[in-house]
Parts: structure tokens; C-alpha cells; sequence
């Protein structure tokens, strides 16, 4: 079955940085694209980054680009999301989430690791 | 970007009802939209992909359709554990955009 496990999330000051990681278990990640998907406490979901499965090709959205960077490791089976430049309006569970293509939908999700951008 | 209107934002129904949640795309996006289920504390499962296809292990009385730009999910004969939230996303056009989400409450 395939497990996706987020961690990194912390509590972070306005303007500071943060690096979240997704350990991907029980499938072939090379093979798939990867998204990132946050839920600020008590909204809806908002897709955030996407990657191919070479890595090759990065996608963002218009509100984290220029601040966010997605990556993977496929040697370690492993997906990561720099975020620098943080905003209260960050503040929100960021879940990670398996493709089939990198303009599929998302089959599987972690349970998610909560950041919070806070003074 | 594309815009994904989905209504009701909330809706009450018993359990055994036939209930139905709409999604409009301000453009085309063909067939790639997705349905996803949410329970409180949990993280979003899909139900559907490419407007119609049935996610394996999901229960059938869960279906997708489209005409146009607008895609239905419908859920027949609500039981129990169907209380949730449900949202669509649109996977044609970077940024993808998922609807606002609509809560599905018992009545």
C-alpha cells in the first residue's frame, strides 16, 4: 500500500524558512509525479507545487512562486519543499500527494504537517 | 487561471437520499477533473478521476459525470459514512484549482 509521511512542519517567524520532506514507501516513486497541497485551518484545499517524475519539470502556484521550491530524491525515494520568504497567509496543513502524471489527479495523500507562520 | 465554481457550499440530506454536487470550470478543461472525499482530521481520498472514472475501492453508489463544463458527483443512496466534505479539482491548466468544497451534513 502505498504511505506517504510528511514532516518538517514547525512554527516558523513572518519572513523566515522551512524545508518540508514526504518519504514516499511501497511504490515505484521514480515513476510518478508529486504535488503538494495545503489546507489553511478551516479552508479549502489549495494545490501549491507540482514535479514531474524525472524532476525536470517544476510547477507552481501564482502564490508561492518565487518563494516555494519543490524537489525530489528518487534515490531516496523522497520529495521535499523549500519554502523561504514565509507569510501568515502560509499558515496551513501541507499535505503531500502521488500522481500518475504531472497533469493527472492526485491518488494518494499523506496525512499532512502543519506549518505555522506566526510572530 | 481556471476557475472552479462548485455548489452548494453545503448541503443536508438523510441517510439512503440521492444527493448531487456541481462544479463549473470557467473554461474548458476536457474530462480532467477529479472528486475527492474529506472527513474531519483526515487527509482528502479521490473518489473520481477524468470526470467519470470510478477510483478503485470506492464504493459504486459514488458516480462522475460532464457536460461541458460542468461536472456532477452524485452519491446515491447516502450512508453514514458519506457525511464528509467533498471537493473537485481541475488537473488541465497550471495552477491546478480545486472548488470551494461542499460540506455534506446529516439531516
Amino acid at each position: 500500500e502505498v504511505q506517504l509521511l510528511e514532516s518538517g512542519g514547525a512554527l516558523v517567524q513572518p519572513g523566515g524558512s522551512l524545508r518540508l520532506s514526504c518519504a514516499a514507501s511501497d511504490f515505484a516513486f521514480n515513476n510518478y509525479a508529486m504535488s503538494w497541497v495545503r489546507q489553511a485551518p478551516g479552508k479549502g484545499l489549495e494545490w501549491v507545487s507540482a514535479i514531474s517524475s524525472s524532476g525536470d519539470s517544476t510547477y507552481y502556484a501564482d502564490s508561492v512562486t518565487g518563494r516555494f521550491t519543490i524537489s525530489r530524491d528518487n534515490s531516496r525515494d523522497t520529495l521535499f519543499l523549500e519554502m523561504n520568504s514565509l507569510r501568515a497567509e502560509d499558515t496551513a496543513l501541507y499535505y503531500c500527494a502521488k500522481m500518475v502524471t504531472a497533469t493527472s489527479h492526485l491518488d494518494h495523500w499523506g496525512q499532512g504537517t502543519l506549518v505555522t507562520v506566526s510572530s | 487561471d481556471i476557475q472552479m465554481t462548485q455548489s452548494p457550499s453545503s448541503l443536508s440530506a438523510y441517510v439512503g437520499d440521492r444527493v448531487t454536487i456541481t462544479c463549473r470550470a470557467s473554461q474548458s478543461i476536457s474530462r480532467s477533473l477529479s472528486w475527492y472525499q474529506q472527513k474531519p482530521g483526515k487527509a482528502p481520498e479521490l473518489l473520481i478521476y477524468s470526470a467519470s472514472s470510478l477510483q478503485s475501492g470506492v464504493p459504486s453508489r459514488f458516480s462522475g459525470s460532464a457536460s461541458g463544463t460542468d461536472f456532477t458527483l452524485t452519491i446515491n443512496s447516502l450512508q453514514p459514512e458519506d457525511f464528509a466534505t467533498y471537493s473537485c479539482l481541475q488537473s488541465y491548466s497550471i495552477p491546478y484549482t480545486f472548488g470551494q468544497g461542499t460540506k455534506l451534513q446529516i439531516k
